[in-house]
């Protein structure tokens, strides 16, 4: 069946520090990606997506490129803020729509100041 | 944004008796919504979908006579997890859809 796998944590790095947290997958067809963000006390949050192959989703700060021949999507950032650290969930979609997401085990990261 | 609650943060009940999770999409309605189960450090795991004015749907390995679900309306899922023991306790969450998931914070359940 479908899967995530995702960098174990927990990572923790510097303010400014650059930050990748790997994510891979296995799927049938045509998965949409997603990465989500965990902030304390809060609901998961979409954090930015990607639909098809070598197409690259962005937001604050944050990138990551769809990458079918290698069946990854990289989170990563240039430069963190103490505001980043959360818990970060890679997950796929099955389908084009955000429906039966199947989610990585999440990797905690904490940014010292 | 849209948002979605849930209802309690947390609870601690006896093994053996019935608890009730509410979840709610505060300013949008919502056909759709999921329950999830998160154990320690591990991932969300899908139990099943909520369809408002229908049967849920679930997972496979999910008892539903457990884990009983209803959408009464298009802002309210509950989740009544039913005689209730240790293994259940759990992180439950809960999403509804418009246009992407929207997820609610989380309920602790303690079964003690």
């Amino acid at each position: 069946g479908d899967s995530v796998t995702q960098m174990e944590g927990p990572v923790t790095l510097s303010e400014e520090a650059f930050l990748t947290i790997n994510c891979t997958y296995t799927a049938t067809g045509y998965p949409s990606l997603f990465w989500y963000v965990q902030y304390p006390g809060e609901g998961l949050q979409l954090l930015l997506k990607a639909t098809k192959a070598d197409d690259k989703g962005s937001n604050k700060g944050f990138e990551a490129t769809y990458r079918k021949e290698t069946t990854s999507f990289h989170l990563e950032k240039g430069s963190v803020q103490v505001s980043d650290s959360a818990v970060y969930f890679c997950a796929l979609s099955p389908n084009q729509g955000a429906q039966k997401l199947v989610f990585g085990q999440g990797t905690r990261l904490t940014i010292n100041p | 944004g849209a948002v979605v609650s849930q209802h309690p943060s947390w609870v601690i009940c006896k093994s053996g008796t019935s608890v009730k999770i509410e979840c709610r999409s505060l300013d949008f309605q919502a056909t759709t919504m999921f329950w999830y189960r998160q154990f320690p450090k591990q991932s969300l795991m899908l139990m099943a979908t909520s369809n408002e004015g229908s049967k849920a749907t679930y997972e496979q390995g999910v008892e539903k006579d457990k884990f009983l679900i209803n959408h009464a309306s298009l802002t309210l899922s509950t989740l009544t997890v039913t005689s209730a023991h240790p293994e259940d306790s759990s992180f439950y969450i809960c999403s509804a859809i418009l246009l992407e998931q929207y997820f609610g914070p989380g309920t602790r359940l303690t079964v003690t």
